[in-house]
């Protein structure tokens, strides 16, 4: 069963314009949310992240807001960039019976030109 | 910076060989542990460890095993090589209490087993 969903496998968007990036999650002791970004042939890298007791935390173009209510968290990238075209992975950790940080399936984002 | 290192980018290994996956981190990170990406499946975790001679069992564990004897090594072994095990192999590690410690990764190795 899925934990952390990201339900769009890819997303394309115009440079300049708002890229928006979904994830659900199902467990409700999750309490910390982070996102992270894939260039192809390379490690992942850490974006942002957000604890449970927030809604809203930002960085530079990267927003990230976090619905408890709906377990929902997106990542807003403005103005989008070419060099934003990766894949960009949802995390969740927190519940204390299951001491790891699980991640959704990726989203693949392209900025078009 | 931190740095995560995996000994090799890529890898083409015969099915039924033993295969060694190496990883070193140069930040004194507690925690470290060893990921498996295929395309529609995300990141999976394998094994981990929160010190040396510790280890723990991932989700998909089987036909893996690690050895940590150092804190900055993790190895990723490969008992007997199957083409299921064809992957891209991520290590990553981070700092103790994880829960609130972002994953620093390694930059891969890309596993075909034939």
């Amino acid at each position: 069963d899925q934990q952390v969903k990201q339900n769009s496998p890819s997303l394309s968007v115009q440079e300049g314009r708002i890229s928006i990036l979904n994830c659900d999650y199902t467990n409700s002791m999750f309490d910390y949310f982070l996102w992270y970004k894939k260039y192809p042939a390379e490690g992942p890298t850490f974006l942002i992240s957000i604890s449970s007791i927030k809604d809203k935390n930002e960085d530079g173009r990267f927003t990230v807001f976090l619905n408890k209510s709906a377990k929902h968290l997106s990542l807003h990238i403005v103005p989008s960039q070419p060099g934003d075209s990766a894949v960009y992975f949802c995390a969740a950790s927190g519940d204390p019976r299951d001491d790891k940080i699980i991640f959704g399936k990726g989203t693949r984002l392209h900025i078009l030109p | 910076d931190v740095k995560v290192t995996q000994s090799s980018r890529y890898l083409v290994k015969r099915t039924g060989e033993k295969v060694f996956l190496e990883c070193v981190q140069d930040m004194d990170h507690e925690n470290m542990f060893w990921y498996r990406q295929d395309p529609g499946l995300g990141l999976r975790l394998i094994y981990f460890s929160y010190d040396v001679k510790m280890k723990e069992k991932g989700d998909i564990p089987e036909g893996y095993s690690v050895s940590r004897e150092k804190k900055e090594r993790f190895s990723l072994i490969l008992e007997s090589a199957s083409t299921n095990q064809t992957s891209m192999y991520l290590c990553a590690s981070s700092l103790a209490g994880h829960l609130y410690s972002p994953l620093h990764f390694g930059n891969g190795t890309r596993l075909t087993v034939t």
